[in-house]
């Protein structure tokens, strides 16, 4: 199975700051790469699809970007919305597809 | 508009099997390329991706837990079920159905989730 790793495992940031999170695959998933922002006790929400394509409804301060093995998710300007803990999900065609063990982003 | 809705028993005890109902409306699991996955969630864990039913009836398993998992249409044409044999206690935890859109292995559309112990 691919592996993901995600960094850092927990930010606190400012509101307004830019915002930054990495996700890297074990092995090359071209732009096989969805993004998720998942609030405590509910369910994740599809934020970004296919490494860089948002999500129809989602804000434009959120986007992703990368390809093979190494991707970001950016919040350009945070806001205490924001407040969640975001995952990564490769679905590369012939592998199952896995998720990143997640990052919690924080208001200072 | 596409929801989800997972049921099913919330406390189940070691080695019994673990039977989930997905419900679902505004799309129909005979459009091409559509799909409905199962996704389970430990108590402050990621995120497992454990099943998927696809529209034409072929199934993807997690190959961790292929043994135990059966996944099939339910009795009504808006359901999918999903069983999963010998639960043990590290099976506990947060179930999600989500919705597949064509062409793709994300999950655009959500169920609220459905939280299992499996406890004695």
């Amino acid at each position: 199975d691919i592996q993901m790793t995600q960094s850092p495992s927990t930010l606190s940031a400012s509101v307004g700051d830019r915002v930054i999170i990495t996700c890297r695959a074990s092995q090359s998933i071209s732009s096989w790469l969805a993004w998720y922002q998942q609030k405590p006790g509910k369910a994740p929400k599809l934020l970004i699809y296919k490494a860089s394509t948002l999500q129809s409804g989602v804000p434009s301060r959120f986007s992703g970007s990368g390809s093979g093995t190494h991707f970001t998710l950016t919040i350009s300007s945070l806001q205490p919305d924001d407040c969640a803990t975001y995952y990564c999900q490769q679905y590369e065609t012939f592998s199952p597809c896995t998720f990143g063990p997640g990052t919690k982003v924080e208001i200072k | 508009q596409i929801t989800l809705k997972e049921s099913g028993p919330t406390l189940v005890k070691p080695t019994q099997t673990l039977r989930l109902t997905c419900a679902f409306s505004g799309f129909s699991l005979t459009t091409n390329g559509v799909g409905v996955a199962w996704i389970r969630q430990p108590p402050g864990k990621a995120l497992e991706w454990l099943a998927l039913l696809y529209w034409d009836g072929d199934k993807r398993f997690s190959p961790s837990l292929r043994n135990r998992l059966t996944v099939n249409k339910g009795s009504s044409r808006n359901q999918v079920v999903l069983t999963m044999t010998d639960m043990d206690p590290a099976d506990s935890g947060t179930y999600f159905c989500a919705h597949r859109p064509l062409g793709a292995f994300y999950f655009d559309f959500w169920g609220q989730g459905l939280q299992v112990t499996v406890s004695a």
